[in-house]
């Protein structure tokens, strides 16, 4: 069965540098977002993405963040000065229709 | 704004029993989806059911089903059966029907497994 990759599973950084995190979407799919979830917390929205363009974003997706899809397979969150606050499971979806979305396994983003 | 609520931090069945989880949403909405999303431990999000607003029939996944109150805006997730693996955090989440494509999640019922 086609899987959401995402790369790398940990990424450890220094409070202030900046972070790329790297998913690969299911080959069909269309619509691509970025969720996090802060350990213990609930699974948050940040980004949705279709048509090489961002389509909807939330409140904590704010001028510190962008996404990209550089390749055509590839689509990139990136992260310009992480916070501590940054530190968080982020997962990459994607969906066909927009309807019923693939997550990736995740990738467990420490700020120190 | 749309929220979802799962009111049961935690829950427990025995092996081969069956389990309910509640959800409730709030919602001005007339066509949206709801999902359930199971968590291992691995904490790779796996989506469990789906269902649409406009069928009135409830979804079912083998061992899993929903019970849709679209009047009481109640999803709950029926597990019969239950075994080991099933045990996970478990995530109902809604999306708008039209024109919005992010997931609204509520805060997760952890389920355990009692052999």
């Amino acid at each position: 069965e086609p899987e959401v990759t995402q790369t790398p599973s940990h990424q450890v950084t220094q409070m202030g540098q900046e972070v790329i995190l790297r998913c690969v979407p299911i080959s069909n799919h269309l619509y691509f977002y970025w969720y996090r979830q802060i350990l213990g917390q609930k699974v948050e929205f940040l980004v949705s993405f279709y048509n090489n363009e961002i389509s909807e974003k939330s409140e904590i997706f704010d001028d510190q963040f962008s996404v990209e899809r550089p390749d055509g397979s590839n689509f990139t969150l990136k992260i310009r000065s992480t916070k501590l606050e940054d530190s968080a499971m982020y997962f990459c979806a994607s969906s066909r229709e927009g309807g019923k979305l693939f997550f990736g396994s995740g990738t467990q983003l420490s700020v120190l | 704004a749309q929220t979802v609520t799962q009111s049961q931090p935690e829950m427990s069945v025995q092996e081969a029993e069956t389990v309910t989880l509640s959800c409730t949403y709030d919602t001005s909405e007339s066509d949206y989806y709801l999902f359930w999303y199971k968590q291992p431990p691995s904490r790779q999000m796996i989506l469990v059911i789906r269902q649409e607003a406009y069928k009135q029939q409830n979804a079912t996944e083998n061992r899993f089903s929903v019970n849709f109150q679209k009047a009481a805006k109640s999803f709950s997730l029926k597990i019969s059966d239950s075994q080991l693996g099933d045990a996970a955090m478990y995530f109902c989440a809604y999306r708008a029907g039209a024109g919005s494509y992010q997931l609204t999640f509520g805060k997760g019922t952890k389920l355990s497994v009692i052999p």
